[in-house]
């Protein structure tokens, strides 16, 4: 186990509607990193947080959003939902600094009908 | 639990002998590589990493060994056993401000008893 958590486990929503999904991160980590995993296909980098600031973002629109808090714990929130929105959302905190393993959480099974 | 890579690439491997994973990176700028072991209904598990400056690393049953000349990554895991069955992920980080990941498709790993 890491010691990175996230909730929900699974989830379903409607078309339009908005989710949140939280994560808390390892003890010691200061950075929180969000990745989307489609059915068969690698993860694909979100963003990832430190210090509470958006850190760097990857190909995905603005309706991605996060926030991480002072305990460094983090919550990533998708508004308008869309069907291909419907993935396996992973969580990853480390310690920031170049080259530095990221430890990934079980993620959040997000279906949305 | 979800599963994890219906469509990936397959290895089959009788246990107890050896595996070897292959994994083609995109970034010639890309100086730290990371493998992941994915099993279903869990996120990615770190195995080994290695940085630009080396071309081979070991680990505990496994060796990553890097070419970036032809930029082929690959994880060579010995006397392969029942629990070494799940997807493998490669991923490069190009972007030394942070840890964001780039990952590849994967592999699936099924060990015969």
């Amino acid at each position: 186990e890491t010691g990175v958590t996230q909730s929900p486990t699974h989830l379903i929503k409607t078309r339009g509607q908005q989710v949140t999904l939280r994560c808390s991160s390892q003890s010691g980590h200061n950075t929180v990193s969000w990745y989307q995993q489609a059915l068969g296909q690698g993860p694909q980098f979100i963003f990832q947080y430190y210090r509470e600031e958006e850190n760097g973002r990857g190909n995905f629109p603005p309706r991605f959003s996060g926030l991480q808090f002072p305990n460094y714990s983090s919550e990533l929130n998708v508004n308008a939902l869309e069907l291909d929105d419907s993935a396996l959302y992973l969580c990853a905190s480390s310690v920031q600094g170049a080259n530095e393993k990221l430890f990934f959480g079980s993620g959040t099974q997000l279906s949305v009908l | 639990g979800e599963s994890v890579g219906l469509h990936l690439p397959t290895l089959s491997v009788q246990e107890g002998d050896n595996s070897i994973i292959n994994c083609a990176y995109s970034n010639s700028a890309s100086d730290y590589f990371i493998w992941y072991k994915q099993e279903s209904g869990k996120g990615p598990q770190f195995i080994i990493d290695i940085r630009s400056n080396m071309d081979k690393r070991q680990g505990q049953r496994v060796t990553v060994l890097l070419n970036k000349t032809v930029k082929h990554l690959s994880l060579q895991i010995a006397a392969t056993q029942p629990g070494d069955s799940a997807v493998y992920f490669c991923a490069e980080n190009y972007n030394n401000a942070g840890n964001m990941l780039t990952f590849g498709g994967g592999t699936r790993l099924m060990v015969k008893p």
